[in-house]
Parts: structure tokens; C-alpha cells; sequence
């Protein structure tokens, strides 16, 4: 149990355009979804929380508009990058937290964009 | 401000050794403490957690971590090591109270088990 999937696993985009990657609970409700953001050698840096139906919180620092979430039902959460820059290039996981696990977060695989 | 250490960016052990990484946290009131694991080009798998009760806690593939409240530890062992425990691995706290939804993450530290 407690699976979580994303697609597109990798994505390579040219520079000013946008790409959307999603972040699935495969067997559980999740509430919550966090959205990460993983540089080489380095921890985790949160972007921002999503509940379902509401709007995301985003970490200081985060751009909002540059990077939009989306978590329209409680087993899909989207993060979109707009006109993404060579900078945005990074690894994005996703995390969610469901109903009947309510303390622990479990993580998608992850998905390497590449903006050329 | 919240905070987790990992004091070490790597470890290395011999295969069949008992291994220890260590975490060690600074949040307010009695925190939720977590392990992961992270494999190249993956994402984070759950190992084990600690929300309260015994301090020893154990978890997948034969880890295990012990809490330690007055040192505000909670370092990751294995009493025999694999060549394939060989990954990344994270330690993670949730603060109780209004950032309960919120992990804080170590720096990570790469585990390296030698044949």
C-alpha cells in the first residue's frame, strides 16, 4: 500500500515553454501533497503544500506564478513550470499524505526536467 | 528555528558490519522522527518512524533507530550490513503542532557498504 507515482519520470523542454508533471496516489486518498525540489548531492527543499480544493501554500521563495499547483481531486496533484529557464533544470518529487496516514509521507519517484 | 542534522556526509562500512547513521534534530515540542532511503534517480522510500512508545523502533529491511530524547537523537542501525543497502539516506522530522504538515529533512548521508 501507500504508493505514489508520477509521470513524466523525465522531460526534457526547450526554454520558454511550460511542462506539467503529475503526482498520483495509487492506492490511497491523499488529502495533502507536497511538492520537493532535489539539487545534486542535496536535500529536499520544500516548494509547497497542496490540499485538495484549496489553494497551495508555497515556501518563501517560491514563485507561485512560475510554478503553479494543482490538486483537483485526492489522488491527483499537478505542479506546473511556466516558461521554464535552464535554472528550473532539477529533480521534482511529490509526497503525499493521506486520510488513513496521517503522519507519514510517501514519495513518488521523481521526475528529472532538463530545460535546454 | 527547526532543524535536523545529519553530521556526516558519508559512511562507509564493510559488508556484514553493523552500521549507524546519525541524525540529530533541534524542533519545538515532542517531534515525529522519520528515515528514508533514497537509490539513485529515485525517489525517498519510507524505512521506519518514531511517534511514540519504545524508543527502538523497527523498520524495513532489517534497519532499526533508536530515539533518544535527552541527546534529541535518532540514529539509524543495522546490526549486518548489505553491499545493497548502499543508497542515501534521510532523516526527517515533523514538528507537533501548527507545522504538522511540514518535514524537515537532514543533509542527507551516502551509506557505502564494500564487499
Amino acid at each position: 500500500g501507500a504508493v505514489v507515482s508520477q509521470h513524466p519520470s523525465r522531460v526534457i523542454c526547450k526554454s520558454g515553454t511550460s511542462v506539467k508533471i503529475e503526482c498520483r496516489s495509487l492506492d490511497f486518498q491523499a488529502t495533502t501533497m507536497f511538492w520537493y525540489r532535489q539539487f545534486p548531492k542535496q536535500s529536499l527543499m520544500l516548494m509547497a503544500t497542496s490540499n485538495e480544493g484549496s489553494k497551495a501554500t508555497y515556501e518563501q521563495g517560491v514563485e507561485k506564478d512560475k510554478f503553479l499547483i494543482n490538486h483537483a481531486s485526492l489522488t491527483l496533484s499537478t505542479l506546473t513550470v511556466t516558461s521554464a529557464h535552464p535554472e528550473d533544470s532539477s529533480f521534482y518529487i511529490c509526497s503525499a499524505r493521506g486520510q488513513g496516514y496521517t503522519d507519514t509521507q510517501y514519495f513518488g519517484p521523481g521526475t528529472r526536467l532538463t530545460v535546454l | 528555528a527547526q532543524s535536523v542534522a545529519q553530521p556526516e556526509d558519508q559512511v562507509n562500512v564493510a559488508e556484514g558490519n553493523p552500521l549507524t547513521v546519525k541524525c540529530t534534530y533541534s524542533v519545538s515540542g515532542n517531534p515525529y522522527l522519520f528515515w528514508y532511503v533514497q537509490y539513485p534517480n529515485r525517489g525517498l522510500q519510507f524505512l521506519l518512524k518514531y511517534i511514540t512508545g519504545d524508543n527502538l523502533v523497527k523498520g524495513s529491511y532489517g534497519f532499526e533507530a533508536e530515539f533518544n530524547k535527552s541527546q534529541t537523537s535518532f540514529h539509524l542501525k543495522k546490526p549486518s550490513a548489505l553491499v545493497s543497502d548502499s543508497a542515501l539516506y534521510f532523516c526527517a522530522v515533523r514538528p507537533a503542532g501548527s507545522n504538522f504538515n511540514k518535514f524537515y529533512f537532514g543533509s542527507g548521508t551516502k551509506l557505502n557498504v564494500k564487499p
